[in-house]
Formats: structure tokens, sequence, C-alpha cells
């Protein structure tokens, strides 16, 4: 089954910084990479995603970028805002028409240093 | 006007007990979940269901089971409830492979 690794666990920057967050996955097939943003006693709500036929998508301070032949994606905040601070998560998922669900990155506890 | 609600939001029973939580969703979607997310905040996806198919994570005991009245609901009934079943439970739907909303959450605490 597909398999995703997160990188890094927990990731401090200053306000007004950039924050990258990296995943990788493992199974080619994989054809969908949504990120989501959990806040503290909240559900996961997803801010981003990006399917296999785009290398970079983009939404204001968030971005999104996937390198199929390596298998990785990374998600990008610029100009960090305290409401940033939150854990976030990859996922990817493969598009077969079923029920499929998310296979989930371990989370990044992204901290906004005022 | 809430998209995914879960009920209860909290619920503390003693092992050995069975439970339910029920999950309903508002959005008209053809697909629902159930998530586990433990004490790390490691999230695990245990069922996957539309109106054609139920699709079972392998690592997932038997003692849970979903039930699907119908498609706006997918409840997640636990027997034999054991200490290691504490966590906190995520429903999700979708329509499709599109954009999964995700329930506040059920904090189940095993005593």
């Amino acid at each position: 089954g597909e398999n995703v690794e997160q990188h890094p666990s927990t990731l401090s920057v200053q306000e007004g910084d950039s924050a990258v967050i990296k995943c990788t996955y493992s199974d080619s097939a994989s054809n969908y990479f949504p990120w989501y943003k959990q806040e503290l006693g909240k559900g996961p709500q997803l801010i981003i995603d990006i399917r296999s036929n785009v290398g970079e998508k983009k939404d204001q301070r968030i971005a999104v970028t996937l390198n199929k032949t390596a298998k990785h994606f990374s998600l990008h905040i610029t100009e960090t805002q305290p409401e940033d601070s939150a854990v976030y998560f990859c996922a990817a998922s493969f598009a077969g028409g079923g029920a499929d669900g998310l296979t989930f990155g371990k989370g990044t506890h992204l901290i906004i240093q005022p | 006007d809430t998209a995914v609600s879960q009920t209860p939001k909290y619920l503390v029973t003693q092992m050995g007990n069975d439970k339910s939580i029920k999950c309903e969703q508002n959005l008209g979607h053809d697909t629902m979940y159930w998530y586990k997310q433990d004490s790390k905040k490691f999230l695990k996806i245990m069922f996957s269901y539309n109106n054609k198919e139920l699709i079972i994570n392998e690592t997932v005991p038997n003692r849970f089971s979903p039930k699907s009245p119908d498609k706006a609901h997918l409840n997640l009934h636990i027997n034999s409830l054991e200490l290691g079943d504490s966590a906190v439970y995520f429903c999700a739907s979708s329509q499709g492979l599109a954009e999964q909303f995700f329930g506040p959450g059920t904090r189940l605490t095993v005593l």
C-alpha cells in the first residue's frame, strides 16, 4: 500500500518568514495530493490540493509543488502569520473511481513566533 | 448548516462495552469515510464507503463495523472496547475524488 513520509515533525519560524513542509510517497499510482490544516480540537481542513497532471499550484500565500519523478511534494507558506500556527498534514490517494481513502503523513506542527 | 457532524463529541466508557458513533453529512456526497487519529496525531483510514463498495483497511479489527442506513449517514459500531481503541475518530465525506470534508471528531476514552 501507499506510504507517505513527512518532514519536519516540528517547524518554528518567525512571523513574516516562509515555511516549507516536504512529503514523499511510495506508490507511483497515486495521483491526488491534498494538504490539510488541523487546529487544536478541530477536524482537518483542506487548504490546497494538487493532482498529478500539474506541477505547481498557488492560492494566495500558499503553494504546493509536485515532482512525480522523485515522488515528492511540498507545501510553501509565505509571509507567515500567527493564525498559520497549526498541525499540517500531507496526504496521497489514487483516484481509482471507487471509495478511496487518504494516506496521511505524520503531520508537521508549525509554530509561528511573534 | 454544519457540513459533516458527529455525535457524541466525547465518549468515555469501560473496557468490554459496545458503543456507536454517529456521522451525518448534508453535502449530498456519495462517499463517506472513518479515520482514527491516535495520541501522536497520526491519521489513518479505517473505512471508506459509497453506495457501491465498502473498503476496509486490513489493519482494522473486526470489532469495528461501519453501518450506513442511507447515503447521508455512516455510523461506526465498536464491540468489546479495548484500551487501545482510545483515540479521536473522524468522519469525512467527499463527492468522488474531490475534497474530503472532515467532521469535528469524537474523542473516545476507554477506561
